[in-house]
This record gives structure tokens, sequence and C-alpha cells, in this order.
């Protein structure tokens, strides 16, 4: 199946700060979407982007199907990103709807 | 609000006991999910279903075993239950028709603790 890698695995950022997230794929995929999981365990629906660019306020996205990666930008952060962003991937071969996520990248944002 | 509801919130039982983890997708939803995260392995695809029929499995255990009703409601059924079990267990839902893209959507999970 589909290998999915995120980086940084970590990331402590001053609040006003801008950051990128990495997503890399092995595989062709069907399906990317990204995902922020708070403090309180709660996976938020982040972006729905198989390709393309969509932006959501501070948040964006931008993925490149051909050399299998996705970016997430943050940009101004706040205290209230803080979490965990996971990448999620249905890969073209895999079986429909069977979604590899990867490891999550752990952000802090501090006062 | 996702509009995904899961049941019970948390959940405490004893090693060898088995537990039920219930799931209502959104509104429209056919496809359910199940997930299964822990600190060790992070989150693992356990079984989907598709407007009743099983349509793909991950890593699900044989103690494990799951259906979706017709009303698309759905249960996980977890049985002899070990403390490496416990875990934080999703539901996700998604309408999974051809076009609209598959864009799953998560509840706030069941936290079981076994002890």
């Amino acid at each position: 199946g589909i290998q999915v890698e995120q980086s940084p695995p970590d990331l402590i950022l001053q609040e006003g700060a801008n950051s990128t997230l990495r997503c890399n794929f092995s595989d062709s995929v069907n399906n990317l979407q990204w995902f922020h999981q708070n403090p309180w365990g709660q996976l938020i629906n982040l972006f729905y982007i198989p390709s393309g660019t969509k932006q959501n306020g501070r948040l964006s996205a931008t993925t490149v199907a051909t050399e299998r990666y996705s970016l997430l930008y943050i940009s101004s952060s706040q205290t209230t990103d803080s979490g965990v962003y996971f990448c999620a991937a249905e890969g073209a071969t895999d079986s429909w709807g069977k979604f590899q996520f990867g490891a999550g990248t752990q952000v802090v944002v501090t006062p | 609000d996702s509009g995904v509801t899961q049941t019970p919130k948390h959940l405490i039982t004893a090693t060898g006991q088995r537990v039920t983890l219930r799931c209502s997708p959104r509104s429209g939803d056919l496809s359910v999910y199940w997930y299964q995260q822990s600190l060790d392995q992070g989150l693992q695809f356990l079984i989907q279903y598709y407007n009743g029929e099983e349509r793909a499995k991950g890593n699900i255990l044989e103690r494990f075993s799951a259906q979706q009703f017709p009303d698309l409601h759905s249960e996980l059924n977890l049985s002899s239950l070990e403390l490496g079990d416990s875990a934080l267990y999703f539901c996700a839902s998604s309408v999974a028709s051809v076009g609209s893209g598959n864009t799953i959507y998560f509840g706030e999970g069941s936290w079981l603790t076994v002890v």
C-alpha cells in the first residue's frame, strides 16, 4: 500500500510566525486530505486536496501530484493552531476508501 | 461538529471483556470507516463499510469485528480485550460517490482504557 511520510515531526513556533509542513507519498493518489488534531483529540478536516492549491483563511495547501508531495502552509500562526497535523492519502492502487495516515507533525505555537 | 456521532465517549473495562462502540455517520453518507489511534502505532485504518457491505480491510485484529446496519450506523466490537487495546477509536464517514471525491469526516472518538 501507499506510504505517507510527514516532516518535520515537531515544530515550535512563536505566535505570528509562518510555517510549512510537508507530506510525501509513495504512489499516485485518488485522494489526499489534511487534518488537524486539537489537544482534545478531535480530528478536524482542513483540506481535501488530491491536486492543486486551496486556501482557507490563514491556512493553505498545495499538492503536486506528479511529484508526490503536498504542503500545508500556516501563516500568522496563533496558539489555537497548536496540535498535530496529519496528512492522509488514498493510493490509486489501494482499496477505495483505505486511507493511510502519516505520523503527523506536532505543532506548538507559543505566545 | 462534523456530524459523525460516536458513543460512548469514554470507556474503562477490564482485560478479557468485550465492548461495543457505536457510530452514526453524517446524514447522507454511505461509507463508514473505523480507525484506531494509539501512542505507539499512530492512526491505523481498521475497516470500511459502504452501504452495509465490507469494502476495505486494514490492520484489524481477529478479536475485533464490525458491521454496518441497514440504517447505516455501524458498530465496532472488541473482544478478549488486552491492555494494548487501550486507544482512541475513531469512526469516520463519507459520501463516497464517484465524482464527488471522498472527503472523510471524523467523529470525536471513543476513548477505551483496558485495565
